[in-house]
């Protein structure tokens, strides 16, 4: 079955600066990569996803990036604020099945 | 903006009790999910279920878990004879079709057992 791999594990920045969180995935045939923000003790919140006919994907300060030949997609935030800070998850699906397989998650922290 | 609704927060149960945990999916979604996250770790997917019927689910979903539509608007995950292994956030998902289509969690139930 699928297995998707994320990286960092912990990132800290400064606020300002960017983050870029990285995820691969096993199985080609996926085709539907959403990002997720968890904050303690909360919901994940979708914040954006990138469907495999498509190499980017940019929504204000967040985009993302999917190279299907490397079989890796990566979150960009750029100009980061303290309240970015969260743990962000990658996921991946399948056309036909509908689960979403999390990555492992990173945690995002943005010092003032 | 609609929302996914989860009750209760937060349950205690005594291992090998029964539980029910409730899901109230968006309106117009069509495709309903439950997946758990044990503490700290990643969220997992449990199953999915459309048109009354489950259309996928995880090698952890087995014979202790099961889940149900009982009228137009629930949607309900029931684990039998817990276990200590059980406790976890279980969250509770929906969207509008299953393919390409955003799934939006709700506040998930806090699942504790003694």
């Amino acid at each position: 079955g699928e297995n998707v791999e994320q990286h960092p594990s912990t990132l800290s920045v400064q606020e300002g600066d960017s983050a870029v969180i990285k995820c691969t995935y096993s199985d080609s045939a996926s085709n539907y990569f959403p990002w997720y923000k968890q904050e303690l003790g909360k919901r994940p919140q979708l914040i954006i996803d990138i469907r495999s006919n498509v190499g980017e994907k940019k929504d204000q300060r967040i985009a993302v990036t999917l190279n299907k030949t490397a079989k890796h997609f990566s979150l960009h935030i750029t100009e980061t604020q303290p309240e970015d800070s969260a743990v962000y998850f990658c996921a991946a699906s399948m056309t036909g099945f509908q689960k979403l397989v999390f990555g492992t998650g990173t945690r995002l922290l943005v010092s003032p | 903006e609609p929302e996914v609704t989860q009750t209760p927060s937060h349950q205690v149960t005594q291992m090998g009790q029964e539980v029910i945990l409730r899901c109230v999916p968006i309106s117009n979604h069509l495709y309903f999910y439950w997946y758990r996250q044990i503490l700290g770790q990643k969220v997992e997917f449990l199953v999915s279920f459309y048109n009354n019927e489950i259309s996928e689910k995880s090698e952890i979903f087995d014979d202790q878990f099961s889940v149900e539509r009982p009228d137009g608007s629930n949607f309900t995950l029931k684990i039998r004879s817990t276990k200590l292994e059980d406790s976890a956030m279980y969250f509770c998902a929906s969207s509008v079709q299953g393919v390409f289509q955003p799934q939006h969690f709700g506040d998930g139930t806090r699942l504790s057992i003694l």
